[in-house]
C-alpha cells in the first residue's frame, strides 16, 4: 500500500528565508507526484506537477524536485513571505486501468513570520 | 462560474440522518473526483467519475456511501444513516481530461464540511 509522510508537520521561519518542504513515499510505481496549498477552510490549490519521468520543475519562486528511485521529492521555496503561509500537501498519483487516484501526505503547515 | 463549486459550506447532521452533498465541477470538465479529509489529515480519495461513469469507487468506506454524476457534469455525494465518524470536510475535483496528462491540473472545491451529531 502506498504511503507518502511528510517532514516536517509544522514549520516556522521568519520572513526571506529560504526554506525545504521534505516527502517520502513507499511505491515508486507513481505516475506523477502533486505540490498543493491548501488555506484554512479552502479547498486545494495545485502548486506544480512532476511527472514521473521529470526531475524537477520551477515556478516562480517554487521548485520542486523528484527522486523516484529513493521515493522523495522536496519542494523549496525561495525568499518566503508572510503570504506563503498555509499547509502544503504532497500527493502521488497512481493509476489502475481507467481509474487515477492521489494519495496524500499529512502536510506540512508553514508559518512565515514578518 | 470559474471554479469547482460545492454546497451546502456546511453541514450538520444527526446521527442516523442522511446528507446528500453537492458538488458542480467546472464546465466541460470530464474527471471528477470526492475525497474525505479528517482534521489535521490529508485527503483520502473516495471515488471516481468520468464523465457519467464512475471508474473507481474503491475508496467508499462502506455500503453507506454512495456517488452519483447521471448527466456527466453535477455530482452528488449520498451518506445514508450518518455516523458521527463520518464528521470530516468532503472535497470535490475536476480536471479537464485527468491529472495524468501535464497541462490537465486538478481544481478543487472548497469543501462541505460535514459534523454529525
Amino acid at each position: 500500500k502506498q504511503e507518502v509522510t511528510q517532514i516536517p508537520a509544522a514549520l516556522s521561519v521568519p520572513e526571506g528565508e529560504n526554506l525545504v518542504l521534505n516527502c517520502s513515499f513507499t511505491d515508486s510505481a507513481i505516475y506523477n507526484l502533486q505540490w498543493f496549498r491548501q488555506d484554512p477552510g479552502k479547498g486545494l490549490t495545485s502548486l506544480l506537477l512532476i511527472q514521473s519521468s521529470q526531475r524537477e520543475q520551477t515556478s516562480g519562486r517554487l521548485n520542486a524536485s523528484l527522486d523516484k528511485s529513493s521515493g522523495r521529492s522536496t519542494l523549496y521555496i525561495a525568499a518566503s513571505q508572510p503570504g506563503d503561509s498555509a499547509t502544503y500537501l504532497c500527493a502521488v498519483c497512481l493509476t489502475q486501468g481507467g481509474s487515477e487516484k492521489l494519495v496524500f501526505g499529512k502536510g506540512t503547515k508553514l508559518t512565515v513570520n514578518p | 462560474g470559474a471554479g469547482v463549486s460545492q454546497s451546502p459550506r456546511y453541514k450538520v447532521a444527526k446521527r442516523g440522518q442522511d446528507v446528500a452533498l453537492r458538488c458542480d465541477p467546472i464546465s466541460g470538465h470530464v474527471s471528477l473526483f470526492w475525497y474525505q479529509q479528517a482534521l489535521g489529515q490529508g485527503p483520502e480519495f473516495l471515488t471516481y467519475f468520468q464523465n457519467e461513469a464512475q471508474l473507481d469507487k474503491s475508496g467508499l468506506p462502506s455500503d453507506r456511501f454512495f456517488a452519483e454524476r447521471p448527466e456527466g457534469s453535477v455530482s452528488t455525494l449520498k451518506i445514508q444513516r450518518t455516523q458521527q465518524e463520518d464528521s470530516a470536510v468532503y472535497l470535490c475535483a475536476s480536471s479537464l481530461v485527468g491529472t495524468r496528462y501535464y497541462n490537465s491540473p486538478l481544481h478543487f472545491g472548497n469543501g462541505t464540511r460535514l459534523t454529525v451529531t
